[in-house]
C-alpha cells in the first residue's frame, strides 16, 4: 500500500525566501505525482502534475521535481510571498485514486 | 465551465440520520471520486467511478453508498450517520487518459 509523507508539517519563512517542500512515497511504481494548494476552508487547487516519465515541471515561481528511485518529490517556491501562505499537499496515484500526504502548512511572514 | 460543484457547503446531522451529498461536473470527465479529509490524516478515498454505471470502493467505504447514473453526477449517500463521519468531503474528477484531478469546494459535515 502506498504511503505518502510530508515533512515538516508546518513551516514559517520570511517574505522573499526561496524554500523547498518535501514529499516522500513508499512505492516507486507510481503513475504520477501531483502537488496541490489548499487555503483555509477551501478546496484543493492543482499546482503541478508530474507524470511518471517526467522528472520535473515548472509553473511561474514553482518547480516540482520527481525522483522515483529515491521515492521523493520536492516543490520549490522561489521568492516567497505572503500570498503563498497555505497548506501544500502532495499526492501520488492514478486517475482512479490518489494517496495524499498530510500536507505542509506554509506561512510566509511579511 | 463551472468545473466540479458540490452541495451543500455545510450540513449538521444527528446520529442515525441519512443524507446525500451532491457532486456534479460539467467537463465530461469519465472518472469521479469522493474523498474525506480529517485533521492530520490527509485525504482518504471513499468511493470512485470510472464511468456511468461503474463504481468501486476506496480506502474507507464503510457507511457510504454511491451510484453513477450519468457522466455528470456522482452523489454520496450516508446511510445512517455516525459521529465518526464528521469530516470535510471532497469530490474530484478527471478525464480518461489524464492524471490531473480537479476538486470541488467541499462539504463540511458535522454529525452530533
Amino acid at each position: 500500500k502506498q504511503e505518502v509523507t510530508q515533512i515538516p508539517a508546518a513551516l514559517s519563512v520570511p517574505e522573499g525566501e526561496n524554500l523547498v517542500l518535501n514529499c516522500s512515497f513508499t512505492d516507486s511504481a507510481i503513475y504520477n505525482l501531483q502537488w496541490f494548494r489548499q487555503d483555509p476552508g477551501k478546496g484543493l487547487t492543482s499546482l503541478l502534475l508530474i507524470q511518471s516519465s517526467q522528472r520535473e515541471q515548472t509553473s511561474g515561481r514553482l518547480n516540482a521535481s520527481l525522483d522515483k528511485s529515491s521515492g521523493r518529490s520536492t516543490l520549490y517556491i522561489a521568492a516567497s510571498q505572503p500570498g503563498d501562505s497555505a497548506t501544500y499537499l502532495c499526492a501520488s496515484g492514478s486517475a482512479r485514486q490518489l494517496t495524499f500526504g498530510s500536507g505542509t502548512q506554509l506561512t510566509v511572514l511579511p | 465551465n463551472a468545473g466540479v460543484t458540490q452541495t451543500p457547503k455545510f450540513q449538521v446531522l444527528k446520529t442515525g440520520q441519512s443524507m446525500t451529498l451532491q457532486c456534479a461536473q460539467d467537463m465530461n470527465h469519465e472518472y469521479m471520486s469522493w474523498y474525506r479529509q480529517d485533521p492530520g490524516m490527509g485525504l482518504r478515498l471513499i468511493h470512485y467511478s470510472v464511468g456511468a454505471g461503474i463504481t468501486d470502493q476506496g480506502e474507507v467505504p464503510n457507511g457510504y453508498n454511491v451510484s453513477r447514473s450519468t457522466t455528470e453526477d456522482f452523489p454520496l449517500r450516508l446511510l445512517s450517520a455516525a459521529p465518526s463521519q464528521t469530516s470535510v468531503y471532497f469530490c474530484a474528477s478527471t478525464r480518461d487518459g489524464s492524471y490531473e484531478q480537479y476538486f470541488g469546494p467541499g462539504t463540511r459535515l458535522t454529525v452530533t
